[in-house]
């Protein structure tokens, strides 16, 4: 089926600098997109999403990109601080699956003071 | 706004046991929940769709007979995993969908089961 996979399974940044975070997907018929944080032992926490008609989302240190020519997904988050270790989705749905959505494997972002 | 509440958190129980797992939409009405399940370090799978008033909609793979869930009501969702073996261990995850919109999601904190 079609899958939604991540670039990179860990990230180690350095306190205060930027984060990328990279998705890839395959659903061409995608049309919503989704990043959630999740930390040990909880639940998926919504961060930032975007749809189909945008390129480019900003939110409280956190800027998602979309290039649906590529089929690419990208999460930035500036300034990172310990508090953003957690291991990061993106997610995508589309109104063929009843918004219904796929997980990709997820990355493990580490903040190192 | 938009909180899911899970109970139990945690749940110990032995093989063969059934456990049911409640999926609540705290300030908001659901009219769609959906029961996700998540080995460690992994991604979150979804199991099936549970839509009020009708029977759930499960993934292919889900056995519906192992899994049982109902959505009684716009607030309300339950999972019950029958004759639950060590396979079963897992984190279970709910999420709703407020009525009327189409595509957010807000995610319960999860049950963590484990079978002994």
């Amino acid at each position: 089926g079609e899958s939604v996979g991540l670039h990179l399974p860990t990230l180690s940044v350095q306190e205060g600098d930027n984060s990328i975070i990279n998705c890839a997907y395959s659903n061409s018929a995608s049309d919503y997109f989704i990043w959630y944080k999740q930390e040990s032992g909880k639940g998926p926490q919504f961060i930032i999403d975007i749809r189909s008609n945008m390129d480019k989302r900003q939110g409280q240190r956190v800027t998602v990109l979309l290039n649906k020519t590529v089929k690419h997904l990208s999460l930035q988050i500036a300034a990172t601080q310990p508090g953003d270790s957690a291991v990061y989705f993106c997610a995508e749905s589309n109104s063929n699956s009843g918004y219904a959505l796929n997980f990709g494997k997820g990355t493990s972002l580490l903040v190192t003071p | 706004g938009a909180v899911v509440s899970q109970h139990p958190s945690r749940v110990i129980c032995k093989s063969g046991t059934s456990v049911k797992i409640e999926c609540r939409s705290l300030d908001f009405q659901a009219t769609t929940m959906f029961w996700y399940r998540q080995f460690p370090k992994q991604s979150l799978m979804l199991m099936a769709t549970s839509n009020e008033g009708s029977k759930a909609t499960y993934e292919q793979g889900v056995e519906k007979d192992k899994f049982l869930i109902n959505h009684a009501s716009l607030t309300l969702s339950t999972l019950t995993v029958t004759s639950a073996h060590p396979e079963d261990s897992s984190f279970y995850i709910c999420s709703a969908r407020r009525a009327g919109v189409t595509d957010t999601q807000y995610f319960g904190p999860g049950t963590r089961l484990t079978v002994l």
